[in-house]
């Protein structure tokens, strides 16, 4: 069975520091990994994804993600964080060998960025 | 607007009544999924469809839930005789063949009162 674990149900940063959202996965096979914000009474907007190839994925918004396999983790990542950065994010997962199966979500990970 | 549709956005029903929601997909998408929320959880998934056949169902479809795609573009779910429990947001999302991320759509916020 394949389950997405986010440790922190929030994450404060101050505005122009590094962010860093948390997400571990669990699947019997290789994994593909997402990550999706959600805004107030939205639906999820996808921003990145890890299919095959470099660790470091980049996505929209200036955002980033790093695969370990070794650790099983999938960490999103920003540089510097905006105000309008602030939403809930969710860690995906689908393992690679089980067909065009339903993506698997984490609890979600809710970010506040503070001016 | 390309992407997916959701109809409602909002509905308030009462206890025991039936609901249906429908769902657009991006247009060149041949699967479909249908997820539910409720506050502080992730989406959870309820059902899929590739084209008209329905592939994959959750153990969280009850036999209250049913959902179509009769024609493999728009897809429809209903809800009979709501509970409070259904009060949620029922998410829409759609890929194409080969593709592996989903996107989604706005979602329908029921409210079983």
């Amino acid at each position: 069975a394949q389950s997405v674990a986010q440790p922190e149900d929030q994450v404060n940063v101050a505005e122009g520091n590094p962010l860093t959202v948390k997400c571990t996965y669990s699947v019997s096979g290789n994994p593909y990994l997402f990550w999706y914000v959600q805004y107030p009474n939205r639906g999820l907007q996808f921003l990145l994804k890890y299919i095959t190839g470099d660790n470091l994925v980049k996505g929209s918004y200036g955002f980033e993600a790093e695969f370990n396999k070794s650790q099983t983790s999938f960490h999103l990542k920003k540089p510097s964080a905006l105000v309008s950065d602030s939403a809930l994010y969710f860690c995906a997962v689908r393992d690679r060998n089980s067909g065009n199966t339903p993506l698997v979500f984490g609890k979600g990970t809710r970010l506040s960025v503070i001016a | 607007d390309t992407g997916v549709s959701q109809d409602p956005r909002h509905k308030i029903t009462k206890r025991g009544q039936n609901v249906t929601f429908r769902c657009d997909p991006i247009s060149e998408h041949n699967r479909l999924y249908w997820y539910r929320q409720t506050l502080g959880q992730g989406p959870e998934f309820l059902t899929y469809f590739q084209n008209e056949a329905q592939l994959e169902k959750s153990r969280l479809l009850s036999d209250r839930f049913s959902a179509e795609r009769p024609k493999g573009s728009f897809s429809t779910l209903e809800i009979q005789r709501t509970e409070q429990g259904d009060s949620a947001m029922y998410l829409c999302a759609s890929s194409s063949s080969g593709a592996t991320e989903a996107f989604f759509g706005q979602g329908t916020r029921l409210t079983v009162v």
